[in-house]
């Protein structure tokens, strides 16, 4: 059973760049046949997808985020990273990520909090 | 696409029947819908995909419907752990987009 784990800062300060990565275990990254991804779901609202990236590299993003997103793969460590630069209060949010198999989200991780705060 | 579900919430009891709408600002072309369930400090959990097919583990009470721009997330008898939130997401244009949620309560 795949399993997804969200780790990285829980604060970030207004125009610093958010990071985190999302550990997977129960499955291999560099197996293929799926797209991993990250949403965000701001307090008390719906959610909002951010971009995905394959075992390859290959990434798509939401054209409202990609100016500030970057995604990244390392199949070594079986983990994938979110960087958003220049955050505001705007990003504040709880963040996700995901199995995507490019239509669907039908594995997700837990999810962690982060606040862009001074 | 914008997805816009109703009610926003839906106030009922055990054993009762939920019908929740999610409409799409544009017709999805094929079956690109899918439903998600969210419980309180929990990621989603995939119910539903192309329209009508129960995810993988997902009870029968649970059914979809719908075509164009209406769809359907039907809940047949409400138990216990059904009152949640539920969220539907299109997948036939990009970026895939979610609805805003319609929040099942206990009446």
């Amino acid at each position: 059973q795949v399993q997804l784990q969200e780790s990285g800062p829980g604060l970030v300060r207004p125009s610093q760049t958010l990071s985190l990565t999302c550990t997977v275990s129960g499955g291999s990254l560099s197996s293929g046949g799926y797209y991993w991804s990250w949403i965000r779901q701001h307090p008390g609202k719906g959610l909002e997808w951010i971009g995905n990236i394959d075992y390859s590299g290959s990434t798509k993003y939401n054209p409202s985020l990609k100016s500030r997103i970057i995604l990244s793969i390392d199949t070594s460590k079986n983990h994938f990273s979110l960087k958003v630069n220049s955050v505001s209060d705007a990003d504040t949010a709880v963040y996700y990520c995901a199995r995507d198999t490019d239509w669907l989200f039908d594995r997700w991780g837990q999810g962690t909090l982060v606040t862009v705060s001074s | 696409i914008v997805l816009t579900q109703s009610p926003g919430t839906l106030s009922l009891s055990p054993g009762d029947r939920a019908t929740l709408s999610c409409r799409t600002s544009q017709s999805l072309s094929a079956t690109y819908l899918g439903w998600y369930q969210q419980k309180p400090g929990q990621a989603p959990r995939l119910l539903i995909y192309g329209v009508s097919n129960r995810a993988t583990g997902i009870p029968d009470r649970f059914s979809g419907s719908g075509s164009g721009t209406d769809f359907t997330l039907t809940i047949s008898r409400l138990e216990p752990e059904d009152f949640a939130v539920y969220y539907c997401q299109q997948y036939g244009s990009s970026p895939r987009t979610f609805g805003q949620g319609t929040k099942v309560e206990i009446k």
